[in-house]
């Protein structure tokens, strides 16, 4: 049972370009959910889904894209990178329902944009 | 417009005496509250939660206080270990929705 897995672990970008984060998690959680750190702004939501083939913005939404095919994958989309999506970004896991609110967060792509 | 605050950015204890975190959040709708601990270079791990019917959980030495009426929450370590030493995240989310707010975290470093 690998968890919640997220690939690649580093990455640096020019500004301009486009690249996919990917995330996979094997627990057959329904929700899944994409988060980026910076310094002193906490873990803010970029897009989550409850669902395969449903998606939903978060706080941050803009610049990123979502798709949910399967209920295994959750891939993000940086359409044209900036240096403001410099950041580090947690893909995360939980079930569905009352009280099933914990979630498995992944261990991170830390990406630069210069 | 910040929905859960974690005032403290950081907080240093000595090993063996208490850890008291601290979280506030101005949604009123906000019913279930959650702790997260994060080491560097990992992803946060869930340590404990609270409904908002209750206003207290135990789970070992960790202890979530919730006090409805102030909107605030606590997380209390004792005793503290140097292995706690983490950024601790405040989280929020209204029931029946999946969406989960967190707060900016705070750095806790445990002193031997």
């Amino acid at each position: 049972n690998a968890g919640v897995t997220q690939t690649p672990k580093f990455q640096v970008l020019k500004t301009g370009q486009s690249m996919t984060l990917q995330c996979a998690q094997d627990m057959n959680h329904e929700y899944m959910s994409w988060y980026r750190q910076d310094p002193g702004m906490g873990l803010r939501l970029i897009h989550y889904s409850v669902g395969a083939g449903i998606t939903d913005q978060g706080e941050v939404p803009n610049g990123y894209n979502v798709s949910r095919s399967t209920t295994e994958d959750f891939p993000l989309r940086l359409l044209s990178a900036a240096p403001s999506q410099t950041s580090v970004y947690f893909c995360a896991s939980s079930y569905s329902g009352v009280g099933a609110y914990e979630q498995y967060f992944g261990p991170g792509t830390r990406l630069t944009v210069t | 417009d910040q929905q859960v605050k974690q005032n403290s950015p950081s907080l240093s204890v000595q090993e063996g005496r208490i850890s008291i975190l601290n979280c506030d959040y101005t949604n009123s709708m906000f019913d279930y509250f959650l702790w997260y601990k994060k080491y560097p270079a990992e992803g946060p791990t869930f340590l404990i939660s609270i409904s908002s019917i209750k206003d207290k959980n135990e789970d070992g030495r960790f202890t979530v206080f919730l006090n409805k009426s102030a909107k605030h929450l606590s997380l209390h370590i004792v005793p503290s270990q140097p292995g706690d030493s983490a950024v601790y995240f405040c989280a929020a989310s209204v029931r029946g929705y999946q969406k989960v707010t967190f707060g900016t975290g705070t750095k806790l470093q445990v002193i031997p």
